[in-house]
């Protein structure tokens, strides 16, 4: 099974609305990575956060870690058209980076 | 940097056919990944190189695909003979050996349809 999950699998807010998409996993890991995957294109890296910070920012962005319940979660505040895409969480197990289903998120004007 | 760079970016084929799949990583990156991606399965990732040498090739469907890394800037992944279920995005990244496991940077992917 995927090392990480998102949720919801899918999410439509307004444009100017915060979007909050969360990640859990099940393996200890070292970090968490976040990336964004526009239509018919490839990831793009977005933030990562070691297992030893519980939040991180990146202009819009902030992340959180959770160790104990194994979860990770990504706030993009203000939304923007052009936020619309697919979320991906990402985590370390072994020498590998495993990747979620991910979470489509659709920005409405 | 023109990132890494993937070709084709479509391809179309008959049951039965090879298919070549060629990527150039960013210039001074050690590692290379082929993942593949589909609505079923999601990301996965096939096989990887460090420093042109096959790491890891676990996530390998079966033999019929085989990769290639003669050299630090060029890759190649091949299915022979190729089969519908072969139909997906196939992505190529690569990464700088100190970050590997922290930022890898993706290909546009080339579309493979397999009729």
């Amino acid at each position: 099974s995927q090392q990480g999950e998102e949720d919801p699998q899918a999410l439509s807010i307004q444009e100017g609305e915060n979007a909050t998409m969360n990640c859990s996993y099940k393996t200890s890991i070292n970090n968490l990575q976040w990336y964004r995957q526009n239509s018919g294109r490839g990831l793009v890296h977005l933030i990562l956060i070691r297992s030893n910070e519980r939040e991180k920012h990146s202009g819009r962005l902030r992340v959180t870690l959770d160790t104990s319940k194994k979860s990770s979660s990504l706030l993009i505040t203000a939304s923007r058209a052009a936020d619309t895409a697919s979320y991906f969480c990402a985590t370390d197990q072994g020498q590998k980076l495993v990747f979620g289903q991910g979470t489509r998120l659709t920005i409405n004007p | 940097d023109a990132g890494v760079i993937q070709s084709p970016r479509h391809e179309v084929t008959e049951m039965g056919q090879e298919v070549t799949l060629r990527c150039k990583p960013i210039s001074g990156h050690d590692y290379l990944f082929w993942y593949r991606q589909t609505m079923m399965r999601g990301l996965e990732l096939l096989i990887y190189f460090n420093n042109n040498v096959p790491i890891d090739d676990s996530g390998m469907p079966e033999d019929r695909f085989s990769a290639k890394m003669p050299n630090a800037s060029f890759s190649t992944l091949k299915i022979q003979p190729s089969e519908p279920r072969d139909s997906a995005v196939y992505f190529c990244a690569s990464s700088r050996a100190s970050i590997m496991m922290e930022t890898q940077y993706f290909g546009p992917g080339t579309r493979l349809l397999v009729l």
